[in-house]
């Protein structure tokens, strides 16, 4: 089992792109989670999904930012029309259950710069 | 809010002294709280919690509510401790809290023991 699988590690974006993440949860888990660490911050909760279903978007940002998690393929955070604070690294994390707190695996992380 | 402040941003010891790494929340119920951590190029990963109330790699971690901390305990510090610790905090169930994985991270603190 590979872990829970992000890409791309490294992604450059001009002011204005788009940005789309990627992450593959572990093999069997059907939670996946999103964490967003600004420089010189600890990791913040952004959202929650299960298969086809946003179950807690409490810390996603009002606009240009949305998520999902569809029943075939992985995880896609997108970022429309980025900005410079968007600059950070993106954790994606999952688990096989919903109240495996203690279980929650993370992924390496995308490291986001803005141009 | 909750909120989880780790003082220290850097850490420093020799190996085979005592560290501890601290760990302040502010939560007005009764929360769940854990230790993370990420060695060099590799993924955040879960160390301890305090339910467990489990010893670790010779970690340990009490809660104190009275002081609301939850400092993470080393007697003999070994060069492969060196990583970056996050505390985190889950709010408890009873307070309306989640039942799934929605953390509150500190800062983080870069613990480097030297030989």
């Amino acid at each position: 089992n590979a872990g829970v699988m992000q890409n791309p590690r490294h992604l450059v974006r001009r002011r204005g792109q788009e940005a789309r993440l990627r992450c593959s949860p572990m093999k069997g888990h059907s939670h996946v989670y999103w964490y967003r660490q600004l420089p010189e911050e600890g990791l913040k909760f952004m959202v929650y999904l299960q298969k086809e279903n946003i179950i807690d978007e409490s810390g996603m940002p009002k606009e240009r930012f949305s998520a999902e998690f569809p029943k075939e393929g992985p995880s896609i955070l997108r970022i429309q029309q980025v900005v410079r604070g968007d600059s950070a690294a993106y954790f994606c994390a999952s688990s096989s259950r919903q109240g495996a707190v203690e279980k929650l695996f993370f992924g390496s992380g995308t490291q986001l710069s803005v141009l | 809010a909750q909120r989880v402040t780790q003082p220290e941003k850097l850490l420093s010891v020799f190996k085979g002294a005592p560290v501890e790494l601290k760990c302040n929340y502010s939560y007005s119920g009764s929360p769940e709280l854990f230790w993370y951590v990420q060695y060099s190029r590799q993924r955040l990963q879960l160390l301890l919690r305090h339910i467990s109330r489990e010893s670790i790699k010779g970690f340990t971690a009490d809660l104190n509510k009275g002081e609301t901390s939850f400092h993470l305990k080393k007697p003999f510090a070994q060069e492969e401790d060196s990583a970056m610790y996050y505390c985190a905090l889950k709010e408890g169930m009873g307070a309306g809290g989640t039942s799934y994985g929605k953390l509150t991270f500190g800062q983080g603190t870069i613990l480097t023991v030297h030989p």
